[in-house]
């Protein structure tokens, strides 16, 4: 069964921490994985990773996939309240390709 | 604000109703896609449109059916609801059915 896991589930800090979250995956056909962060409303993307060991960068939000251990990680430094949502982690793939399977998700909680 | 748009925003009615949820991609996106996220199960993908015709199906049951229209924009047909169906329902959209996708505010269905 194809699934994507996340970890942690939940995760507390204090503004200016490094924080790395975990997304672990096992799906056939693999694509694609893709970063989103969810703050009240609508999942808003963040990165888009198809190569392994290939850093993506954005500001203060970098992240890697390792194709050959099926994992990539989201690293955010000099964290802030407004990094403060739910994580999503996504992978396209599946039987046709072209499905996406979503973990459910690392909750960030950023104390000021 | 992605530039997906998705009406209602929220959506009461009772066990055994029908509803329509409607979408309209970005600008320029041909591809359209249905998830549906719930507190225990996380975001579900399920189904994508391309240009009119139906490009890969998820997790979706048969009481639900999808259509995107020659303006390219999309409505999610619930029929027959249960409790469980109480959600919230996003539509997503991409240029060229690629991997990356912008969501629109999503659509909090209720059921009584």
């Amino acid at each position: 069964e194809d699934k994507v896991v996340q970890s942690p589930l939940s995760l507390v800090v204090h503004e200016g921490d490094t924080v790395t979250l975990n997304c672990s995956y096992e799906v056939t056909n693999f694509r694609s994985l893709l970063w989103y962060k969810q703050e009240k409303k609508a999942p808003t993307f963040l990165f888009m990773l198809t190569s392994s060991g290939i850093e993506k960068k954005s500001g203060r939000l970098s992240s890697i996939l390792d194709k050959k251990e099926l994992f990539s990680i989201l690293n955010i430094t000099a964290t802030q309240t407004g990094d403060s949502a739910i994580y999503l982690c996504a992978v396209e793939g599946g039987h046709t390709g072209n499905q996406f399977y979503f973990g459910t998700g690392t909750s960030l909680t950023v104390i000021p | 604000d992605s530039g997906v748009t998705q009406t209602p925003k929220h959506l009461i009615t009772a066990t055994g109703q029908r509803v329509t949820l409607r979408c309209s991609p970005r600008s320029g996106d041909l591809s359209v896609y249905w998830y549906q996220q719930s507190l225990d199960q996380g975001l579900q993908f399920l189904i994508q449109y391309y240009n009119g015709e139906e490009r890969a199906k998820g997790n979706i049951l048969e009481r639900f059916s999808a259509q995107q229209f020659p303006d390219l924009h999309s409505e999610l047909n619930l029929s027959s609801l249960e409790l469980g169906d109480s959600a919230l329902y996003f539509c997503a959209s991409s240029q060229g059915g690629g991997p990356t996708q912008y969501f629109g505010p999503g659509t909090r269905l209720t059921v009584l």
